[in-house]
């Protein structure tokens, strides 16, 4: 089992309509949590981060995230044909300062 | 790229030789990474430096050591490059002051190709 497991897609969505990505994680002992966004060909970039539970929102983008359930999720509002990338999560469990990232989910907005 | 710079930023090389990737951040961050990312294995942890002279290994550690002489300098090299080495190595940054401690900041990238 990977320790951080995303579906890689291709997820397309209409513009203007909400793009859900989906990320869960197998150690229950995870701290924190992050979202990066990486266009083909460039480095990732960091969208958001979230250690609690519940919502945390940032303009169009909200993380959730489910400890329970060891689930972390990102929805963009109101998406744009810019949005499309691939969207990598990213846990840290905290040993060395380190974060363990999944594989990422391409995201393809349609006009 | 917060202040982080990565050279070359393209390199074509030959099987056997060896290869230094070089990572220069400006942001006086503790932490140093680098990662490479091929299609299928999303980004791999090769190794890490948690200070000057400090560094430990990653998940993907074989055919490569690092060394950190100065906070702001963190070297990659490849002692021998061999062809399942081609890839896309990316340097990170942590543990800057004002944020949290394990959030990462990339570099532009280095394409490898080891023909």
């Amino acid at each position: 089992q990977k320790e951080v497991e995303q579906n890689s897609g291709p997820l397309s969505v209409p513009e203007g309509a909400i793009a859900s990505l989906n990320c869960t994680y197998s150690d229950r002992g995870s701290q924190s949590f992050f979202w990066y966004r990486q266009y083909s060909g460039k480095s990732p970039e960091l969208i958001m981060f979230i250690y609690s539970n519940g919502d945390k929102e940032d303009g169009r983008f909200t993380a959730q995230l489910n400890k329970a359930s060891q689930y972390v999720s990102l929805l963009i509002r109101d998406s744009q044909p810019s949005d499309s990338a691939t969207y990598l999560c990213a846990v840290f469990t905290g040993g060395g300062n380190k974060l363990t990232f999944g594989t990422g989910t391409q995201l393809k907005v349609e006009l | 790229d917060a202040g982080i710079t990565q050279s070359p930023r393209h390199k074509v090389t030959e099987t056997g030789t060896p290869v230094t990737l070089r990572c220069h951040q400006t942001e006086n961050h503790r932490y140093m990474y680098w990662y490479r990312q091929d299609p299928g294995h999303g980004l791999r942890l090769i190794h890490y430096s948690y200070g000057v002279k400090d560094t430990d290994k990653g998940e993907v550690s074989d055919g490569y050591s690092v060394s950190r002489s100065k906070t702001e300098d963190f070297l990659l090299t490849l002692e021998s490059a061999t062809s399942s080495q081609t890839s896309v190595y990316f340097c990170a940054i942590s543990g800057g002051q004002g944020i949290i401690l394990e959030t990462q900041y990339f570099g532009p990238g280095t394409r490898l190709l080891v023909l």
